[in-house]
């Protein structure tokens, strides 16, 4: 069982276009995170959910917005796509509520490609 | 706010060598501390942490660091190399505070190239 998985694994696509990536945990984490790999490898945090209540929005453009249904599930839709949103999109969960430290748990990525 | 720093992008080294790659952080108080691998195409694996107590933490795969509050570093040190170490390290740091949200600060990444 794959503790945090994302889908699609690959998304090709037109720029202007609206995709989502969807990310699941079966670890019952109550917090969930996405973070953005460039292609030079830097990872920086984007959105935090603790248990559906989002509780971190780094400076991301409005066309990102994250959507949680629930604690186990956090997914990522944006809108009217740019070709600067080509990246690795990684989802994350943790079992530690907000300031209690504590490790990450990391999906396998999304590899966004816009053309 | 926190920061880290990996000052080296690339590090190759021969199988069965040692391995030391450096973390550099900057932050207020003692922060938690983690390393992470990530291999081509797949996720961040944890290798360690360090939240309190001994300052020399034992991971996984046969890794290690030590946590040097004088000098702000996490270094992370394997004795002896294997090919299968060739992979992308990351170095990151996690702020203690409730309004941090529990986010962690990544540092650049270190290559780590294996010679046979």
């Amino acid at each position: 069982d794959t503790a945090v998985s994302q889908t699609p694994k690959y998304l090709v696509t037109q720029m202007g276009n609206d995709k989502s990536i969807k990310c699941e945990q079966n670890l019952g984490h109550d917090t969930m995170y996405w973070y953005k790999q460039d292609s030079k490898k830097f990872l920086k945090i984007m959105f935090s959910y603790n248990n559906k209540e989002l509780i971190i929005n780094e400076t991301v453009p409005n066309r990102f917005s994250p959507k949680s249904p629930d604690k186990a599930h956090l997914n990522l839709h944006i809108n009217s796509l740019e070709l600067g949103d080509s990246a690795v999109y990684f989802c994350a969960s943790s079992p530690l509520r907000t300031g209690e430290g504590g490790e990450l748990f990391f999906g396998e990525g999304s590899r966004l490609t816009v053309l | 706010a926190q920061s880290v720093t990996q000052p080296d992008i690339h590090i190759t080294v021969s199988e069965g060598a040692s391995l030391e790659l450096r973390c550099n952080y900057s932050y207020g108080a003692t922060p938690y501390l983690f390393w992470y691998v990530q291999s081509p195409g797949q996720g961040l694996q944890l290798l360690l942490k360090y939240f309190s107590g001994d300052t020399l933490v034992q991971g996984i795969k046969g890794f290690e660091a030590e946590f040097k509050r004088s000098q702000s570093s996490f270094n992370l040190r394997k004795p002896s190399v294997h090919w299968s170490d060739a992979a992308e390290y990351f170095c990151a740091v996690g702020a203690r505070e409730k309004a941090a949200g529990n986010k962690l600060t990544f540092g650049g990444g270190t290559r780590v190239l294996v010679k046979p």
